[in-house]
Protein backbone atom coordinates (compact mmCIF):
# COMPACT_ATOMS: atom_id res chain seq x y z
CA UNK A 1 0.00 0.00 0.00
CA UNK A 2 1.42 3.47 -0.67
CA UNK A 3 1.83 5.80 1.51
CA UNK A 4 3.13 9.32 1.74
CA UNK A 5 3.44 10.38 5.46
CA UNK A 6 4.61 15.02 5.91
CA UNK A 7 5.91 16.27 8.58
CA UNK A 8 7.96 19.61 9.11
CA UNK A 9 4.73 21.84 9.59
CA UNK A 10 4.54 24.62 12.23
CA UNK A 11 4.18 28.50 13.22
CA UNK A 12 6.63 30.26 11.98
CA UNK A 13 7.53 34.27 11.73
CA UNK A 14 7.41 35.94 8.13
CA UNK A 15 10.22 36.07 6.68
CA UNK A 16 11.77 32.34 8.35
CA UNK A 17 12.57 29.26 6.83
CA UNK A 18 10.85 26.14 7.24
CA UNK A 19 11.97 22.70 5.99
CA UNK A 20 8.95 19.65 5.39
CA UNK A 21 9.50 16.30 4.83
CA UNK A 22 7.52 13.35 3.02
CA UNK A 23 8.18 9.91 3.72
CA UNK A 24 7.57 7.43 1.07
CA UNK A 25 6.48 3.29 1.35
CA UNK A 26 4.80 1.22 -0.58
CA UNK A 27 6.21 1.62 -4.19
CA UNK A 28 9.19 1.98 -5.50
CA UNK A 29 10.04 5.76 -4.86
CA UNK A 30 13.03 6.21 -7.43
CA UNK A 31 10.88 5.28 -10.22
CA UNK A 32 8.43 8.03 -9.69
CA UNK A 33 8.49 11.75 -9.79
CA UNK A 34 6.66 13.60 -7.29
CA UNK A 35 5.32 16.88 -6.11
CA UNK A 36 4.14 19.08 -3.31
CA UNK A 37 0.94 20.80 -3.57
CA UNK A 38 -1.22 23.18 -0.50
CA UNK A 39 -4.18 24.54 0.26
CA UNK A 40 -4.77 27.11 2.02
CA UNK A 41 -7.62 27.11 4.59
CA UNK A 42 -10.87 27.29 2.75
CA UNK A 43 -9.47 27.24 -0.69
CA UNK A 44 -8.51 25.72 -3.06
CA UNK A 45 -5.61 23.44 -4.26
CA UNK A 46 -2.00 24.92 -5.59
CA UNK A 47 0.53 22.76 -7.18
CA UNK A 48 3.97 24.43 -5.55
CA UNK A 49 6.79 22.09 -6.90
CA UNK A 50 7.64 18.95 -9.02
CA UNK A 51 10.66 17.08 -9.34
CA UNK A 52 11.49 13.89 -11.82
CA UNK A 53 12.73 10.91 -10.35
CA UNK A 54 16.55 11.02 -10.64
CA UNK A 55 15.91 15.01 -9.68
CA UNK A 56 17.29 16.18 -13.67
CA UNK A 57 14.18 18.19 -13.78
CA UNK A 58 12.46 20.69 -10.90
CA UNK A 59 9.39 22.73 -11.58
CA UNK A 60 7.73 25.53 -9.32
CA UNK A 61 4.49 27.23 -9.33
CA UNK A 62 5.69 31.14 -9.84
CA UNK A 63 4.33 32.16 -6.76
CA UNK A 64 7.40 29.90 -4.87
CA UNK A 65 10.17 30.45 -7.49
CA UNK A 66 13.40 31.44 -5.89
CA UNK A 67 12.03 30.69 -2.17
CA UNK A 68 11.27 27.34 -2.30
CA UNK A 69 13.59 24.35 -3.07
CA UNK A 70 12.61 21.18 -4.19
CA UNK A 71 14.85 18.12 -3.01
CA UNK A 72 14.60 14.24 -2.76
CA UNK A 73 16.96 11.26 -1.53
CA UNK A 74 15.90 8.35 -3.29
CA UNK A 75 18.30 6.24 -0.95
CA UNK A 76 15.70 7.22 2.24
CA UNK A 77 12.94 7.45 0.21
CA UNK A 78 12.20 10.93 0.99
CA UNK A 79 11.10 13.96 -0.39
CA UNK A 80 11.80 17.28 1.05
CA UNK A 81 10.62 20.96 0.39
CA UNK A 82 12.97 23.94 1.55
CA UNK A 83 11.23 27.24 1.81
CA UNK A 84 12.45 30.78 2.77
CA UNK A 85 11.18 34.18 2.86
CA UNK A 86 7.85 33.03 4.38
CA UNK A 87 4.77 35.12 4.17
CA UNK A 88 1.24 34.55 5.42
CA UNK A 89 0.25 34.11 1.88
CA UNK A 90 2.33 30.44 2.43
CA UNK A 91 0.27 29.38 4.93
CA UNK A 92 -1.57 26.55 3.79
CA UNK A 93 -1.56 22.67 4.36
CA UNK A 94 0.66 20.81 2.83
CA UNK A 95 0.54 17.95 0.68
CA UNK A 96 3.11 15.34 -0.70
CA UNK A 97 1.99 13.48 -3.73
CA UNK A 98 3.15 10.55 -5.89
CA UNK A 99 2.99 11.18 -9.94
CA UNK A 100 2.57 8.00 -12.57
CA UNK A 101 5.68 8.26 -14.11
CA UNK A 102 9.30 9.12 -13.56
CA UNK A 103 9.14 12.45 -15.57
CA UNK A 104 7.23 15.56 -14.00
CA UNK A 105 3.92 15.15 -15.46
CA UNK A 106 0.94 16.05 -13.14
CA UNK A 107 -0.75 12.98 -13.23
CA UNK A 108 -1.32 11.83 -9.48
CA UNK A 109 -2.70 8.71 -7.72
CA UNK A 110 -1.68 9.36 -4.25
CA UNK A 111 -1.45 11.80 -1.70
CA UNK A 112 -0.52 11.91 1.80
CA UNK A 113 -2.48 13.82 4.83
CA UNK A 114 -1.08 16.78 4.47
CA UNK A 115 1.45 18.89 7.44
CA UNK A 116 0.27 22.54 8.21
CA UNK A 117 2.43 25.58 7.74
CA UNK A 118 1.38 28.66 9.54
CA UNK A 119 3.03 31.69 8.83
CA UNK A 120 2.29 34.39 11.05
CA UNK A 121 3.66 36.70 13.62
CA UNK B 1 -3.74 28.33 -19.18
CA UNK B 2 -7.05 28.15 -16.54
CA UNK B 3 -9.45 25.29 -15.77
CA UNK B 4 -12.59 26.41 -15.19
CA UNK B 5 -15.49 24.69 -12.86
CA UNK B 6 -19.03 25.28 -11.82
CA UNK B 7 -18.48 26.42 -7.65
CA UNK B 8 -20.96 24.14 -6.60
CA UNK B 9 -23.66 21.29 -7.62
CA UNK B 10 -27.08 19.74 -6.38
CA UNK B 11 -28.63 16.53 -6.63
CA UNK B 12 -30.99 14.05 -4.80
CA UNK B 13 -29.54 10.95 -4.05
CA UNK B 14 -30.57 8.13 -6.17
CA UNK B 15 -29.44 10.84 -9.47
CA UNK B 16 -26.61 11.62 -11.69
CA UNK B 17 -24.54 14.43 -11.76
CA UNK B 18 -22.12 15.74 -14.10
CA UNK B 19 -18.97 18.18 -13.28
CA UNK B 20 -17.64 20.23 -15.80
CA UNK B 21 -14.27 21.37 -16.34
CA UNK B 22 -13.45 23.68 -19.35
CA UNK B 23 -10.14 24.40 -20.46
CA UNK B 24 -9.32 27.89 -21.41
CA UNK B 25 -6.83 27.83 -23.80
CA UNK B 26 -4.75 24.79 -25.48
CA UNK B 27 -6.69 21.26 -26.50
CA UNK B 28 -8.20 19.28 -23.60
CA UNK B 29 -6.96 16.28 -25.24
CA UNK B 30 -3.44 17.30 -24.99
CA UNK B 31 -2.85 16.32 -21.64
CA UNK B 32 -4.57 14.26 -19.52
CA UNK B 33 -7.08 15.61 -16.60
CA UNK B 34 -7.75 13.88 -13.39
CA UNK B 35 -10.34 14.51 -10.83
CA UNK B 36 -10.02 14.31 -6.70
CA UNK B 37 -12.71 14.26 -3.96
CA UNK B 38 -12.31 16.03 -0.78
CA UNK B 39 -14.45 15.67 2.10
CA UNK B 40 -14.46 17.84 4.85
CA UNK B 41 -11.76 17.67 7.37
CA UNK B 42 -9.64 15.04 4.53
CA UNK B 43 -6.80 15.19 2.34
CA UNK B 44 -7.58 14.86 -1.18
CA UNK B 45 -8.14 11.38 -2.65
CA UNK B 46 -7.59 10.59 -6.55
CA UNK B 47 -10.94 9.55 -8.34
CA UNK B 48 -9.57 9.61 -11.65
CA UNK B 49 -6.41 9.72 -13.70
CA UNK B 50 -5.35 9.84 -17.11
CA UNK B 51 -8.93 10.95 -18.46
CA UNK B 52 -10.75 7.68 -17.94
CA UNK B 53 -9.13 5.75 -15.53
CA UNK B 54 -9.96 4.95 -12.18
CA UNK B 55 -7.60 3.64 -9.10
CA UNK B 56 -8.19 0.45 -7.87
CA UNK B 57 -11.43 0.84 -4.80
CA UNK B 58 -13.16 3.62 -7.02
CA UNK B 59 -16.40 2.42 -7.59
CA UNK B 60 -17.50 2.11 -11.11
CA UNK B 61 -20.53 5.07 -10.30
CA UNK B 62 -18.18 7.45 -11.16
CA UNK B 63 -16.70 7.95 -14.35
CA UNK B 64 -14.49 10.96 -16.69
CA UNK B 65 -14.86 11.93 -19.90
CA UNK B 66 -13.18 14.54 -22.48
CA UNK B 67 -15.09 16.26 -24.89
CA UNK B 68 -12.58 18.45 -27.42
CA UNK B 69 -15.54 20.40 -29.31
CA UNK B 70 -16.11 21.55 -25.65
CA UNK B 71 -12.73 22.04 -24.96
CA UNK B 72 -13.93 20.37 -21.40
CA UNK B 73 -13.18 17.35 -19.15
CA UNK B 74 -16.22 15.83 -16.81
CA UNK B 75 -16.59 14.12 -13.89
CA UNK B 76 -20.21 11.48 -13.55
CA UNK B 77 -21.60 10.21 -10.43
CA UNK B 78 -24.50 8.16 -11.03
CA UNK B 79 -26.70 6.84 -8.20
CA UNK B 80 -25.50 9.27 -5.89
CA UNK B 81 -24.89 8.80 -2.27
CA UNK B 82 -24.70 11.04 0.63
CA UNK B 83 -21.24 10.22 0.81
CA UNK B 84 -20.33 11.95 -2.23
CA UNK B 85 -21.12 15.29 -0.61
CA UNK B 86 -17.79 16.68 -1.21
CA UNK B 87 -15.74 19.51 -2.76
CA UNK B 88 -14.50 18.19 -6.55
CA UNK B 89 -11.21 19.10 -8.08
CA UNK B 90 -10.32 18.78 -12.24
CA UNK B 91 -6.18 18.86 -12.45
CA UNK B 92 -3.99 18.87 -15.78
CA UNK B 93 -0.74 20.38 -16.71
CA UNK B 94 1.24 21.43 -19.60
CA UNK B 95 5.39 21.63 -20.13
CA UNK B 96 5.72 23.88 -17.22
CA UNK B 97 2.78 23.84 -14.70
CA UNK B 98 0.79 21.52 -13.15
CA UNK B 99 -2.58 23.62 -13.08
CA UNK B 100 -5.90 22.86 -10.45
CA UNK B 101 -9.85 24.17 -11.25
CA UNK B 102 -10.98 26.26 -8.53
CA UNK B 103 -13.00 23.53 -7.12
CA UNK B 104 -17.24 22.10 -7.01
CA UNK B 105 -18.90 21.59 -4.06
CA UNK B 106 -21.49 19.05 -4.57
CA UNK B 107 -24.24 18.89 -2.09
CA UNK B 108 -26.62 15.81 -2.20
CA UNK B 109 -30.18 17.01 -1.02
Amino acid sequence: EVQLVESGGDLVQPGRSLRLSCAASGFNFHDYAMHWVRQAPGKGLEWVSGISRSSTTLAYADSVKGRFTISRDNAKDSLYLQMTALSADDTAFYYCVKDTMGGIRGVVTHWGQGTLVTVSS
Amino acid sequence: FMLTQPHSVSESPGKTVTISCTRSSGSIASNYVQWYQQRPGSAPTTLIYEDTKRPSGVPDRLSGSIDSSSNSASLTISGLQTEDEADYFCQSYDDTNVIFGGGTKLTVL
